[in-house]
């Protein structure tokens, strides 16, 4: 069984562009959420998708945006960007929605994003 | 919000020393989950633990979580270099659809 995808692995943007990332979760995984981690702030949640739903986002401001598609595939967006942007973005994804029930999580290789 | 405290930051041993990680949570935890990312990686799931004082082993490593459900720790015995790595903890919200992590402890084990 394939694992989590996420492309591009690796990319650099300049300050004021936008990117967009995306991550394929593990066959039959129809939750999938995202993480940003840098040195200084650790992993932090972005958002979470069941169904194609956002249940759930993180503290983060309204330039990064997601979705979920109905392969389960997910997106995320990051508007105008800056210097801070700079971060390692991982996606997981979940079987089930609920972690509480003893569900894994799986994590992506993440995508590398660089601004400058 | 939820917060998750983690320490050491940082921690050398040499191989074949103990190692011991400590995580703390603001709020009641319902559930925890421990995870390692070896440099350059990704997060990889451990273990979780739900109950109250829950003692969990995986060969040389050994997870508790207290008996307020506030707080855990990981204990690996006699390091190995295949240990380096950040283990991180992370406390599920009530919805179970959001993971707060700890800042992470950075292992370094010299052979």
């Amino acid at each position: 069984k394939a694992g989590v995808t996420q492309t591009p692995r690796y990319l650099i943007k300049t300050r004021g562009q936008q990117v967009t990332l995306s991550c394929s979760p593990i066959s039959g995984h129809r939750s999938v959420s995202w993480y940003q981690q840098t040195p200084g702030q650790g992993l932090q949640f972005l958002f979470e998708y069941f169904s194609e739903t956002q249940r759930n986002k993180g503290n983060f401001p309204g330039r990064f945006s997601g979705r979920q598609f109905s392969n389960s595939r997910s997106e995320m967006n990051v508007s105008t960007l800056e210097l801070g942007d700079s971060a390692l973005y991982l996606c997981a994804s979940s079987s089930q929605p609920d972690l509480k029930a003893g569900n894994t999580i799986y994590f992506g290789e993440g995508s590398w994003l660089t601004v400058v | 919000g939820q917060q998750v405290m983690q320490i050491p930051q940082y921690q050398h041993v040499q191989e074949g020393e103990d190692f011991t990680t400590y995580c703390n949570s603001s709020t009641t935890l319902s559930n925890i989950q421990w995870y390692k990312q070896r440099p350059g990686g990704h997060p990889v799931f451990l273990i979780q633990l739900v109950k109250s004082g829950e003692v969990k082993k995986q060969k040389r490593l050994t997870f508790q979580f207290g008996e307020a459900k506030k707080n855990s720790s990981l204990h690996i015995t006699a390091t190995q270099t295949t240990d380096v790595g950040t283990y991180f903890c992370a406390g599920i919200n009530n919805a179970g659809n959001m993971l707060t992590f700890g800042g992470g402890t950075r292992l370094m084990v010299k052979p």
